[in-house]
């Protein structure tokens, strides 16, 4: 058992480029979460899912976007990469939304924007 | 606006104990975790608290005062293994995780 995985490890991308940063779970856990993680600063959620279909606007939603078709898959996309975005991305997941749960983490995405 | 403080960061001794606090402001709780994390990994559950009072997980404790807007973890018998930052998260009314900037504690020998 994986539980959750994450590709890239690390990215150097191009300022302007579009990314996607993949994220899957096998533990079919319904809701997800994408936080990025700055240097002095707690994790901010970017996006999260409380089950495959829906999709909802975290604390730094902007240059962001996200999909859930299924229960297992939750990509990240950059649309237009900018240098603010250069960050470590955490993918999460947890068993029930809208109640007390713990959330796993993935081992993470460190993405530079040049 | 809503806000969690933790100290940046704290040292301590291998085999001592060391609290580490944190205050919250949100709107609405639902519970609070602690979390830690190793340099360059994924951040790993510790524990939470929902009511008032200490929660004991063998050398680790967490305890809560809703009414104070405050917890602190306990790390007792410490090992060098322990040198990580922790962080404190607290469950807000929308049943989202406000997270602070985490506590890096470093264990000298």
């Amino acid at each position: 058992i994986a539980g959750i995985t994450q590709a890239p490890t690390s990215q150097i991308l191009a300022a302007g480029r579009r990314m996607t940063l993949r994220c899957t779970q096998d533990m079919r856990h319904n809701a997800m979460y994408w936080y990025r993680q700055d240097l002095g600063l707690g994790l901010r959620l970017i996006h999260y899912s409380n089950t495959a279909g829906t999709t909802g606007k975290g604390e730094v939603p902007d240059g962001y976007s996200v999909s859930r078709a299924n229960t297992d898959d939750f990509p990240l996309t950059l649309a237009s990469a900018v240098p603010s975005q250069t960050s470590v991305y955490f993918c999460a997941s947890s068993t029930l939304a809208g109640e007390l749960d713990t959330q796993y983490f993935g081992p993470g995405t460190r993405l530079t924007v040049l | 606006g809503q806000n969690i403080d933790q100290p940046t960061e704290m040292t301590a001794t291998e085999g001592a104990i060391v609290q580490i606090n944190c205050t919250y402001q949100t709107s609405g709780f639902n519970g609070l975790f602690w979390y830690q994390q190793h340099a360059g990994e994924a951040p790993t559950f510790l524990s939470y608290n929902v009511l008032d009072g200490l929660e004991e997980k063998g050398r680790f404790s967490s305890f809560l005062s809703r009414s104070k807007g405050y917890s602190y973890l306990l790390l007792k018998e410490l090992q060098m293994k322990d040198s990580a930052s922790y962080l404190c998260a607290v469950e807000d009314s929308n049943y989202q995780l406000i997270w602070g900037a985490g506590t890096k504690l470093i264990i000298k020998p």
